[in-house]
């Protein structure tokens, strides 16, 4: 059974950065066709995909984010990371990691954390 | 970046009603439309995958169709545990992206 756990601060001051590390049990994690990626949504608004990290360390961001983030990974303790910059209000929001898995040429999110609050407030 | 722009918004329907939901794409997708459905506190579930792959243990009453740039979720037979909000996403081309939601209460 593939588990995935978002961990990190919940509470984040402004213009300050905000870190969040994805830890992965029941899953290879070095191999195989998928993608790590990251996900957000603001209370009350959508879903928001912010990038995805293949194993060998690929790397797409939204370019909506893409100044101010960087996803990492660490195979040896199966976890990916993920750094967002200069953090404003507007960042507050539950922060998802999930695994993309390929499908022919496109992709699926089966399997989600559980999500992580993280607020930006001084 | 491509946009998908889901309808309603919401609706309001009974147990037992079937009930659609549509995507469309602001350009052609091919059949890369995956369909989600959320419930507050807890993470998406993937119901669909490519337009119409059911994922293996989500009920039959669920169901997707289209391609290109028009897709439509459809829930038959609308139980108590499906009032949620369901999303759909293009993962044609990075950015991937989902639509707003579409939020079904009960009526």
């Amino acid at each position: 059974q593939v588990q995935l756990q978002e961990s990190g601060p919940g509470l984040v001051k402004p213009s300050q950065t905000l870190s969040l590390t994805c830890s992965v049990s029941g899953a290879s994690f070095g191999s195989g066709d998928y993608f790590w990626t990251w996900i957000r949504q603001p209370a009350g608004q959508g879903l928001e995909w912010i990038g995805r990290i293949y194993s060998n360390g690929g790397i797409n961001y939204n370019p909506s984010l893409k100044s101010r983030v960087t996803i990492s990974v660490d195979t040896s303790k199966k976890q990916f990371s993920l750094k967002l910059t200069s953090v404003t209000a507007a960042d507050t929001a539950v922060y998802y990691c999930a695994r993309a898995d390929a499908f022919m040429a496109g992709y699926y999110f089966q399997y989600w954390g559980q999500g992580s609050l993280v607020t930006v407030s001084s | 970046d491509i946009q998908v722009t889901q309808s309603p918004s919401s609706l309001s329907a009974s147990v037992g009603d079937r009930v659609a939901i549509t995507c469309r794409a602001t350009q052609s997708i091919s059949r890369y439309l995956n369909w989600y459905q959320h419930k507050p506190g807890r993470a998406p579930e993937l119901l669909i995958y490519a337009a119409y792959n059911l994922r293996t243990g989500v009920p039959s009453r669920f169901s997707g169709s289209g391609s290109g740039t028009d897709f439509t979720l459809t829930i038959n037979s609308l139980q108590p545990e499906d009032f949620a909000t369901y999303y759909c996403q293009q993962t044609y081309t990075t950015p991937w992206t989902f639509g707003r939601g579409t939020r079904v209460d009960i009526k």
